[in-house]
């Protein structure tokens, strides 16, 4: 029952390289989230999925991209990597019952930009 | 103005007894979803509890319990008979608005427990 996972768990980027967190889900979720949360605070929404096709930008979604080609897996882009974006990463999936159902996440990825 | 606050950065409590964090929230939508997560020192996110503002009852989840004020807009975490296994980050977030159109979360900065032997 593997829920959310997420790769890497950690990652140092030198300044204006790029990577993708890979997040994947099996639970059939239709929403799909990513976080970060820099230290000593709560957590802020980058971007987020309701579906298969479609994304819309949270709180702090720049210098970030995502796409959502499956149900499955909502990657996230870092295009020119800055130190401001060392943080912990989170990706989380939650659907919709005809009720709140809280929202499951992955273990996180530590990343580091130096 | 935050829309999820909680006042304490830091509880300490001893082991076995009860312990209460607090969480106060803004919104000015009648349907919204309150949450409780747990994050150990391990870094992962757990959930504890939810409370639905349209639920007549306080939540109970096992020795967890939402202390669920509406007109003082306020939902704090009850913890029962603390264990040492309760030091850990606990964050309360908010969900408003129809839920089946919105699932965005909005996190509070949370508030660090330490259970004492």
């Amino acid at each position: 029952n593997a829920g959310v996972t997420q790769t890497p768990k950690f990652r140092i980027l030198k300044i204006g390289q790029s990577m993708t967190l890979q997040c994947t889900q099996d639970m059939n979720h239709n929403y799909m989230y990513w976080y970060r949360q820099d230290p000593g605070m709560g957590l802020k929404l980058i971007y987020y999925s309701v579906g298969a096709g479609i994304t819309d930008k949270g709180e702090v979604p720049n210098g970030y991209n995502v796409s959502r080609s499956t149900t499955e897996d909502f990657p996230l882009r870092l295009e020119l990597a800055a130190p401001s974006q060392t943080s912990v990463y989170f990706c989380a999936s939650s659907t919709w019952t005809g009720r709140d159902t809280e929202a499951f996440f992955g273990q996180g990825t530590r990343l580091t930009v130096v | 103005a935050q829309k999820i606050t909680q006042t304490q950065p830091g509880m300490f409590v001893q082991e076995k007894e009860a312990v209460t964090l607090d969480c106060t929230y803004d919104t000015s939508d009648p349907s919204y979803g309150l949450f409780w997560y747990k994050q150990p020192s391990s870094g992962e996110m757990i959930f504890l509890i939810y409370q639905g503002s349209y639920d007549q009852q306080n939540a109970t989840e096992g020795r967890y319990s939402l202390n669920f004020q509406k007109a003082r807009k306020s939902a704090n975490l009850v913890i029962s008979a603390s264990q040492l296994g309760d030091s850990a980050m606990y964050f309360c977030a908010m969900r408003e608005g129809n839920a089946g159109n919105n699932r965005k979360l909005i996190w509070g900065l949370g508030t660090s427990l330490a259970v004492n032997p």
